[in-house]
């Protein structure tokens, strides 16, 4: 079935830093795939995502390209904030319409 | 509309109590999903409605789980005889139909559960 295995966290920056996080996954066929977005005391939120293979997906300074050589979904943002502070899911459609998530991955941002 | 509630946000329970989440999505959404997210996990399917029709349900829904979706709006999750490996964060999520696998869920912030 399909699979999304996520790096580690936390990870550990200071502002204006660069950061990656790295996601791939196993999967039949091409499917979507997305990233989410966890902020402390709310509910997860879309962030982004890819429909096919190199498309890149983009929203509040953050991008993933959407690599099937690869099977990789990495995010990346050139200059991190304080308020980037939360759990980041890279996720993948199971069947039509429900989502197979990653562990998650924290990122902790300091001043 | 102000986006998934669910209610209550957090439930401490003795075990071998039953206990009933409740998630109203958005109002135009006739898609509604139930996800559990343990510790250090990202969310795990559990089951989905269609209106109010149950259209999936995922082998984690042990027959202690009972879900419910009467009028296709609001949705309940029952939990009968409570244990400590229920304790967990549930969360709610609503779509609209018709967009497939590229359809965007909108997320309710979640009932903390936890058994004693």
């Amino acid at each position: 079935g399909n699979s999304v295995t996520q790096m580690e966290g936390p990870v550990t920056l200071s502002e204006e830093a660069f950061l990656t996080i790295n996601c791939t996954y196993t999967a039949t066929g091409y499917p979507s795939l997305f990233w989410y977005v966890q902020y402390p005391g709310e509910g997860l939120q879309l962030l982004l995502k890819a429909t096919k293979a190199d498309d890149k997906g983009s929203n509040k300074g953050f991008e993933a390209t959407y690599r099937k050589e690869t099977t990789s979904f990495h995010l990346e943002k050139g200059s991190v904030q304080v308020s980037d502070s939360a759990v980041y899911f890279c996720a993948l459609p199971t069947g039509y319409s429900t989502l197979t998530f990653g562990k998650g991955t924290m990122l902790l941002v300091s001043p | 509309d102000t986006g998934v509630s669910q209610n209550p946000r957090h439930k401490i329970t003795k075990r071998g109590q039953n206990v009933t989440f409740r998630c109203d999505p958005i109002s135009e959404h006739n898609r509604l999903y139930w996800y559990r997210q343990t510790l250090g996990q990202g969310p795990e399917f559990l089951t989905y409605f269609q209106n109010e029709a149950q259209l999936e349900k995922s082998r984690l829904l042990s027959d202690r789980f009972s879900a419910e979706r009467p009028k296709g709006s609001f949705s309940t999750l029952e939990i009968q005889r409570t244990e400590q490996g229920d304790s967990a964060m549930y969360l709610c999520a609503s779509s609209l139909n018709g967009g497939g696998p590229n359809t965007e869920a909108f997320f309710g912030q979640g009932t903390r559960l936890t058994v004693v």
